[in-house]
């Protein structure tokens, strides 16, 4: 089975654009979550969708949005792009809402250069 | 004050070192407990996975989680050079484990 698939993989812009990333979740995972992982640093959460629904957002500004497509895939807006977005974009899939056990799996990112 | 603190290192040994990678944390509504590896422009993929305290073995790998010292600890048994990698421990509490808080990773280098 293919794992979590990740579109663009490398894209370069510049500040002020616009920018969309897509996820394409492990067949059978309904939730899809977005994490933001600057180099160095470990990966931050910023958005959750179970069901189409956003079930947890992070601390970053409203300039990200996020949805979740009736098949379960994903895509991931930035808006009015600064320098410091410049980071690897990770999206991660599991079978459930995140209660009680389970395992996220991630994958491989799309990383963004903002110039 | 961050919510999890991991060294980065980097950390380097030699081929068969006994590893012991740790995180601390501030938050004791943390429940679930991951170590992430991953490999330079790669996704991180899920070593381990603790529920509460205690201890889980998993071939060369064994997690130890402390919850009254806010402590969890990763160790690597004869390590091997394709264990070389970044290592992230991460949590969750009651927001479930897909909202997980990672620490900033220690870079693992095994030299044979």
């Amino acid at each position: 089975d293919a794992g979590v698939t990740q579109s663009p993989t490398h894209l370069i812009k510049t500040r002020g654009q616009h920018v969309t990333l897509r996820c394409s979740p492990i067949s059978g995972h309904k939730s899809v979550s977005w994490y933001q992982q600057v180099l160095g640093q470990g990966p931050q959460f910023i958005f959750q969708y179970y069901e189409k629904e956003e079930r947890g957002r992070g601390n970053f500004p409203d300039r990200f949005s996020a949805r979740q497509f009736p098949n379960y895939s994903s895509e991931l807006n930035v808006n009015a792009l600064l320098l410091g977005d410049s980071a690897l974009y990770l999206c991660a899939s599991s079978r459930t809402s995140g209660k009680g056990t389970g395992e996220l799996f991630f994958g491989e990112g799309s990383r963004l250069t903002v110039l | 004050q961050k919510e999890v603190e991991q060294d980065p290192g980097p950390l380097s040994v030699p081929e068969g070192a006994i590893v012991s990678l740790n995180c601390t944390y501030s938050n004791s509504a943390f429940q679930y407990f991951m170590w992430y590896r991953q490999y330079s422009r790669k996704g991180p993929e899920l070593l381990m996975y603790t529920y509460s305290s205690g201890n889980k073995e998993d071939g060369r790998f064994t997690a130890q989680v402390d919850k009254s010292s806010k402590y969890i600890s990763l160790f690597i048994r004869d390590s091997q050079p394709s264990d070389s990698a970044t290592y992230l421990c991460a949590m969750s509490g009651s927001g479930g484990y897909n909202k997980l808080i990672f620490g900033a990773g220690t870079r693992l280098a095994v030299h044979p």
